[in-house]
C-alpha cells in the first residue's frame, strides 16, 4: 500500500539557512499534519491542514510557516534555522478530519550546524 | 506536569510473555486513544484507535480506555523478537470541523528477549 512521501530524507543546513521540507500524502487523504522529534523525545505537533486550510496549530515557531497545495502536498519552510532545529520531521496524513488515524512518514532528519 | 505520562522503561521480557503498557493523562478533553509503534530512526507506526472508554482487540493486541482514570493500556500476547521497539501512546480531543494534532506520551523502549 502507498505510504507517506517525505523529501529530502536527510538534510543538513548552516546556522541561518533556510529549509523546505515536503510531504505527499498517502492518495485519497486531504489532511496533513507536521510533527517534530528531537532525539529521545515524543513527536511535537506543530501544525495541521485540512482541505488546503490551516486547521490546527501546535508549537510551531513563528520561523517557521507551511501550506497545504492543491493536489495536497504540503511543505514546511523553516528560516533562520538555529542548532535547537536539528531533529526528525516527520509529515503524517488522515483521511478527511479523522486525526485518530493518522498514518506517519519515514521523516526528514534535519541537522543544523 | 505532562499531559501524558508513560514510562520510558526500558522494558525487557521474554519471548512469549504478555506485555502491558501503560500511559496516564490529565485532560479529561481527549476522546481518541492512540497506540503507535516506532522502530528506530523510522516513522510512528498506528497499531491501534479507540474513541472513549472501552476495549479493542486486534490480533495479538488489546488496548483499553478507562476514563474514568484517565488510564489507558496496551497489551500484546505472545510477544515477539520483532515487537521490541519504542511504543508511544497519543491522545486528541476532537473539537469538530477539523483536524487535530496529536498529544504523545514520551514511549516505552520494550525489548522481547529471545
Amino acid at each position: 500500500a502507498a505510504g507517506v512521501i517525505q523529501s529530502p530524507r536527510h538534510l543538513i543546513k548552516e546556522k541561518r539557512e533556510t529549509a523546505t521540507l515536503k510531504c505527499y500524502p498517502i492518495p485519497r487523504h486531504d489532511t496533513v499534519y507536521w510533527y517534530q522529534q528531537g532525539p529521545g523525545q515524543d513527536p511535537q505537533f506543530l501544525i495541521s491542514f485540512y482541505e488546503k486550510m490551516q486547521s490546527d496549530k501546535g508549537s510551531i515557531p513563528d520561523r517557521f510557516s507551511a501550506q497545504q497545495f492543491s493536489d495536497y502536498h504540503s511543505e514546511l519552510n523553516m528560516s533562520s534555522l538555529e542548532l535547537g532545529d536539528s531533529a526528525l520531521y516527520f509529515c503524517a496524513s488522515s483521511p478527511g478530519d479523522r486525526q485518530e488515524t493518522q498514518y506517519f512518514g519515514p521523516g526528514t532528519r534535519l541537522l543544523v550546524l | 506536569q505532562k499531559e501524558v505520562e508513560q514510562d520510558p522503561g526500558p522494558l525487557s521480557v521474554p519471548e512469549g510473555a504478555i506485555v502491558s503498557l501503560n500511559c496516564t493523562y490529565s485532560n479529561s478533553a481527549f476522546q481518541y486513544f492512540m497506540w503507535y509503534r516506532q522502530y528506530s530512526r523510522k516513522g510512528p507506526e498506528l497499531l491501534m484507535y479507540t474513541y472513549s472508554s472501552g476495549n479493542k482487540e486486534d490480533g495479538r493486541f488489546t488496548a483499553q480506555v478507562d476514563k474514568s482514570s484517565k488510564y489507558i493500556s496496551l497489551f500484546i500476547r505472545d510477544s515477539q523478537p520483532s515487537d521490541s521497539a519504542t511504543y508511544l501512546c497519543a491522545m486528541s480531543a476532537y473539537e469538530g470541523g477539523g483536524a487535530d494534532g496529536l498529544t504523545f506520551g514520551k514511549g516505552t523502549h520494550l525489548i522481547i528477549q529471545p
